[in-house]
């Protein structure tokens, strides 16, 4: 089965607010991960990675942390804007040369 | 500098038709990565090229099979289609086995 899932499968802020998406993965020997923007009709966009040995990393108006004790992943976007309106996946790479496994995403609606 | 490219954009096929689909990675990578994805799902691993071999290989029957040319773009064949290989179908590259991958936009497949 999946070992990344999401916490909640829809998210509504209003515009200005910040985002949290949350994510669970369930293999402790996963050492990358990464959040991609769906928007529709697209393919995935690269969003943000972390590495295991992180727990924090920042991008623009965008934060992942990582929290290897109870295997959680979040992405924290800030002053969200009409535009970021999408679908969010996190995506995880179990160890070494293993593929990509996504979960099945969470849809983010701003609100004017 | 052009990001990854798949044709065609959309497709129709009918039952036990088979389908290529075709994709050029980003410019500098040399390494491709097919996913299918279903409607409201996650991407699902295909399989991998890296130097005109498939290296990894998700849980996916012999009907899909592929090619990576020395110009490091890469086919994606299905055989013998079924009504729920309707789906999005996505290219990504990389440089290297192991680095980011980048998406291109997919292709529409709809079985009939």
């Amino acid at each position: 089965g999946e070992s990344v899932g999401l916490h909640l499968p829809t998210l509504s802020v209003q515009e200005g607010d910040n985002s949290i998406i949350n994510c669970a993965y369930s293999n402790s020997a996963s050492d990358y991960f990464i959040w991609y923007k769906q928007e529709s009709g697209k393919g995935p966009q690269f969003i943000i990675d972390i590495r295991s040995n992180m727990d924090k990393r920042q991008g623009q108006r965008v934060t992942v942390l990582l929290n290897k004790t109870v295997k959680h992943l979040s992405l924290q976007i800030a002053a969200t804007q009409p535009g970021d309106s999408a679908v969010y996946f996190c995506a995880e790479i179990l160890s070494g040369n293993t593929p990509l496994v996504f979960g099945k995403g969470t849809r983010l609606s701003v609100i004017a | 500098d052009a990001g990854v490219t798949q044709s065609p954009t959309h497709l129709i096929k009918t039952r036990g038709q088979q389908v290529t689909l075709r994709c050029s990675p980003k410019s500098g990578h040399d390494t491709v990565s097919w996913y299918q994805q279903a409607l409201g799902q996650g991407p699902q691993f295909i399989f991998q090229y890296y130097e005109e071999e498939e290296r990894q290989r998700g849980n996916f029957p012999d009907r899909f099979s592929g090619h990576q040319f020395p110009n490091y773009s890469s086919e994606l064949n299905v055989n013998a289609l079924l009504l729920g290989d309707s789906a999005l179908y996505l290219c990504a590259s990389s440089k290297g086995i192991s680095d980011t991958q980048y998406f291109g936009p997919g292709t529409r497949l709809t079985v009939l």
